[in-house]
């Protein structure tokens, strides 16, 4: 089993319809991320999560939000989703300390039409 | 914040040559520089990575180079095989902030 589950590894929906992507990890990392991947712009970072109690925005937030429901568990929310927010989006969880390596899951492509 | 650039954006080399990928940055108090490498369908996996402190690293056929002063890093492959076909993203981090570049899509040709 993967260390980095991503749920749904697809999805389609529509304009102004409420989305979640699941991610789950077995690695025991307090770290959590999750990321946006468009062709040409590599990965930009929309959330991230030290602990249950710690969220922060990243370089792209707007328009998503985040919950923690555990230390093994961050999902991403798309309230009202929009064309532009068509992506590749990656969760991935790191070690404590500031720099180290990060392990992705296996991506989550949401189309939004 | 960070600004990373990755260049080229797609490299095509025959198998046995090398290939480098050069990367710049913008933030000098930088201090990680990762190499991730993406297959088809997966998420990207760290290949080697380099702390500001040291200005080459070596493992078998990758190898990394940072210049602190120009704020450019490298990476070279040699012996190139089939299999290292995929895309690189380089990234350069201070603190928790991690910046990544757009990615160069390598082909090697049997």
């Amino acid at each position: 089993d993967a260390d980095v589950t991503q749920t749904p590894r697809n999805r389609i929906t529509k304009t102004g319809k409420r989305i979640m992507l699941e991610c789950s990890q077995t690695k025991g990392h307090d770290r959590m991320y999750w990321y946006r991947q468009d062709p040409g712009l590599g990965l930009r970072l929309i959330y991230y999560s030290f602990d249950v109690k710690d969220i922060n925005k990243g370089e792209i937030s707007d328009g998503y939000s985040v919950s923690r429901q555990a230390q093994a568990k961050f999902s991403l929310s798309l309230e009202s989703a929009i064309p532009n927010q068509t992506a590749l989006y990656f969760c991935a969880t790191r070690g404590t300390g500031a720099t180290g390596e990060l392990f992705f899951g296996e991506g989550s492509r949401l189309t939004v039409l | 914040g960070e600004n990373v650039e990755q260049h080229p954006s797609t490299l095509s080399v025959q198998e046995g040559d090398s290939a480098v990928i050069k990367c710049t940055y913008s933030d000098s108090a930088s201090n990680y520089f990762p190499w991730y490498k993406q297959e088809l369908g997966k998420g990207p996996q760290l290949i080697i990575d380099i702390r500001s402190n040291v200005g080459e690293k070596k493992d078998q056929r990758i190898a990394v180079t940072l210049n602190k002063t120009a704020k450019h890093f490298s990476l070279h492959i040699t012996e190139t095989q089939p299999e290292d076909s995929a895309v690189y993203f380089c990234a350069a981090s201070r603190d928790n902030d991690m910046r990544f570049g757009a990615g160069t899509r390598l082909t090697v040709k049997p």
